[in-house]
């Protein structure tokens, strides 16, 4: 249903560093910018990266984000176990004039 | 500061009508502070965070093609608040269910309620 595809899970030992995928089209990630959000189940969303790559107040510099056409990348390093939980990308859709969500990557530390 | 928080029925029972408020403080949704909305997600248990619906300062709104024969989100400035109604509950419209700001510049949804748990249930 989605028409932002995430890879369902990463896993990576701690201290090392893990990339999380978001795949769309031209009419969303190809033409807006891409927020990234953190999510432990029962606890609030919280925004990691906006604007494709800026970073919120807070947000650590081991969180980064970039865009390449209809895809975007969230990295992590320096992974730390506090790091583990799902990931969404999100962004607007022209076509559909809805946000646009990711499926989540569930993030594991080794 | 920004804070949000949802509030409604913890239970409604299959083929009932959802209404839930999300409260919020710390910016407007008034047309003089444009640029703001408040969406609304829901995450069933399991399953991944689901984008619901969206209604901007102007009362422009949107809404997930999935529901939208069953949403419909308003707003009510004098008060701060937000209301997601969803018609002809089931139970799988057992979810969490979050509010969250957003800000149109960014394009982001950069303060979350704490959400509240919905199920549905005869």
């Amino acid at each position: 249903q989605s028409v932002l595809t995430q890879s369902p899970s990463v896993s990576a030992a701690p201290g090392q560093k893990v990339t999380i995928s978001c795949s769309g089209s031209n009419s969303n990630i190809g033409n807006n910018f891409v927020s990234w959000y953190r999510h432990l189940p029962g606890t609030p969303p919280k925004l990691l990266i906006y604007d494709n790559s800026k970073r919120p107040s807070g947000i650590p510099d081991r969180f980064s984000g970039s865009k390449s056409g209809t895809s975007a990348t969230l990295a992590i390093t320096g992974l730390q176990t506090g790091d583990e939980a799902d990931y969404y990308c999100g962004t607007w859709d022209d076509s559909l004039g809805v946000e646009a969500f990711g499926t989540g990557t569930k993030v594991t530390v080794l | 500061q920004i804070t949000l928080k949802e509030s409604g029925p913890t239970l409604v029972k299959p083929t009932e009508t959802l209404r839930l408020t999300c409260s919020f403080s710390g910016f407007s949704l008034s047309i003089s502070e444009n640029g703001v909305g408040v969406g609304w997600f829901r995450q069933p248990p399991g399953k991944a965070l689901e984008w619901l619906a969206l209604v901007y300062w102007d009362d422009d709104k949107h809404y997930t093609p999935s529901l939208r024969r069953r949403v419909t989100v308003t707003k009510d400035t004098s008060r701060n608040q937000v209301v997601l109604i969803l018609t002809n509950m089931d139970p799988a419209d057992t979810a969490t269910y979050y509010c969250a700001r957003r800000q149109v510049v960014e394009a982001t949804f950069d303060s979350w309620g704490q959400g509240t748990l919905v199920t549905v249930s005869s």
